[in-house]
């Protein structure tokens, strides 16, 4: 099915830990972006991608790391995770246009123990 | 920079009552609005956006809402709820140029549907 997808869908790690939370888009759309969901904030945004080899900080970019090497994917790593970083994390993607809207995945939801 | 204000935490309403939920933001020019909603679980859906033209705009599932300039607001609204529009509600703007439609959201309203 043609959408976009995350994995994992629930992750339980250890503080210091390396994680990998992955993001893929059928649809070839150009941006695509990454945002937590915590109580009281709302969604804010991590890091966004305008196209393959292209990527730039959103609100909360401290402590992840984000590639993007095919238009399709575009992983998120948080190299040493820490409790803060337990969220419900989301990729969106959108083709060009202005005001295009923002298809969401399902969510991963991380817990660091 | 750019924010938006759900004022309503959580919202009570009984099926078949009306609905309004309130989004304030602040930008530097007229942006795009969005009011998307979040089933639980699951990802975000778009309801209805505005940019230009008609300032009552309508969306999916009977939402509609109003863009009013003069009060930087931008509600959401229907007439009658029904037990399934129970989620969460999120108000969202993005830029008219540039920004590649990054969205900047709201807390969001937790709306709750009494039977």
């Amino acid at each position: 099915d043609a959408g976009i997808t995350q994995s994992p869908r629930y992750k339980i790690t250890e503080t210091g830990r390396q994680v990998t939370l992955m993001c893929h888009q059928t649809w070839s759309h150009s941006y695509m972006f990454w945002y937590r969901q915590d109580l009281g904030h709302g969604l804010r945004l991590i890091y966004y991608s305008a196209a393959a080899d292209i990527t730039d900080k959103g609100e909360v970019p401290d402590g992840y790391v984000v590639s993007r090497s095919k238009t399709e994917n575009f992983p998120l790593t948080l190299e040493s995770a820490t409790r803060s970083q337990t969220s419900v994390y989301f990729c969106a993607s959108s083709d060009l246009r202005p005001g295009g809207e923002l298809f969401f995945g399902e969510g991963s939801r991380l817990t660091v123990l | 920079a750019q924010s938006v204000t759900q004022p309503d935490i959580h919202i009570t309403v009984s099926e078949g009552a009306s609905l309004e939920l309130r989004c304030n933001y602040s930008y530097g020019a007229t942006p795009y609005l969005f009011w998307y909603v979040q089933s639980p679980g699951q990802g975000l859906q778009l309801l209805l956006k505005y940019f230009s033209g008609d300032t009552l705009v309508q969306g999916i599932k009977g939402f509609e809402a109003e863009f009013k300039r003069s009060q930087s607001s931008f509600n959401l609204r229907k007439p009658s709820v029904h037990w399934s529009d129970a989620a969460e509600y999120f108000c969202a703007v993005g830029p008219i140029t540039g920004g590649g439609n990054k969205l900047t959201f709201g807390t969001g309203t937790q709306l709750k549907v009494e039977l």
